[in-house]
């Protein structure tokens, strides 16, 4: 199967510190998810992108969709320890469906 | 109330033996998956049924069989047990097939010994 990669793979940043992750395409998307998953959970799903240029804000967190609609970033300003986790992107390329390699966070009190 | 549930949660067994892992839901869904998260945590799509009928079957040992009785569970089977099988597995639905929110279980912990 397809494998999408995010960058970085591993992320530590001091409490209040910015964090972002990329997810990047080789192939235009229809759509593309967020999920987090926190340290022994399962992912939870956190917003869909639809819209080239696109850009919605959940609390701290901000997604982008990029205007090629092959990328996208989350962002999280002034991170806090209950942050931490494992973000990963989900994408649809014609009838499949595949989730981003992930990021994992970690937040040093 | 739990909208995806999975069982066991954990599952510790001999190589060689077979079992099996259950996933109901709650939420109408008419598609459920089943994944695989190495400890990589990479996710990986094993199968995926769409009202009872088999929509997608990725590349997966034979060992490992699926089985959906009625659209609300989807079970997962498995078959003389290696080490290379230890994992998490998730099951997981959504509202039709594609590009929708997911709603995944808690998971089970699969450590074959």
């Amino acid at each position: 199967g397809q494998q999408v990669m995010q960058i970085p793979q591993y992320q530590h940043v001091q409490e209040g510190e910015d964090f972002t992750t990329y997810c990047n395409s080789s192939t235009t998307l229809s759509n593309i998810q967020w999920y987090k998953q926190r340290p022994g959970g399962h992912p939870v799903f956190l917003i869909q992108l639809v819209k080239s240029g696109e850009v919605k804000k959940q609390k701290r967190l901000t997604f982008q969709f990029g205007e090629a609609k092959k990328n996208s970033s989350l962002h999280i300003t002034a991170t806090q320890t209950t942050d931490v986790g494992t973000y990963f992107c989900a994408l649809n390329t014609g009838n499949q469906f595949y989730f981003g390699t992930g990021t994992s966070l970690t937040v040093i009190p | 109330d739990t909208a995806v549930s999975q069982t066991p949660k954990y599952l510790v067994t001999q190589m060689g033996n077979d079992k099996s892992i259950k996933c109901e839901q709650n939420l109408g869904h008419d598609t459920m998956y089943w994944y695989k998260q190495d400890s990589k945590k990479f996710l990986k799509i094993m199968f995926s049924y769409n009202n009872k009928e088999l929509i997608i079957n990725e590349t997966v040992p034979n060992r490992f069989s699926p089985k959906s009785p009625d659209k609300a569970h989807l079970n997962l089977h498995i078959n003389s047990l290696e080490l290379g099988d230890s994992a998490v597995y998730f099951c997981a639905s959504s509202q039709g097939q594609g590009p929708l929110p997911y709603t995944f279980g808690s998971g089970t912990r699969l450590t074959v010994v």
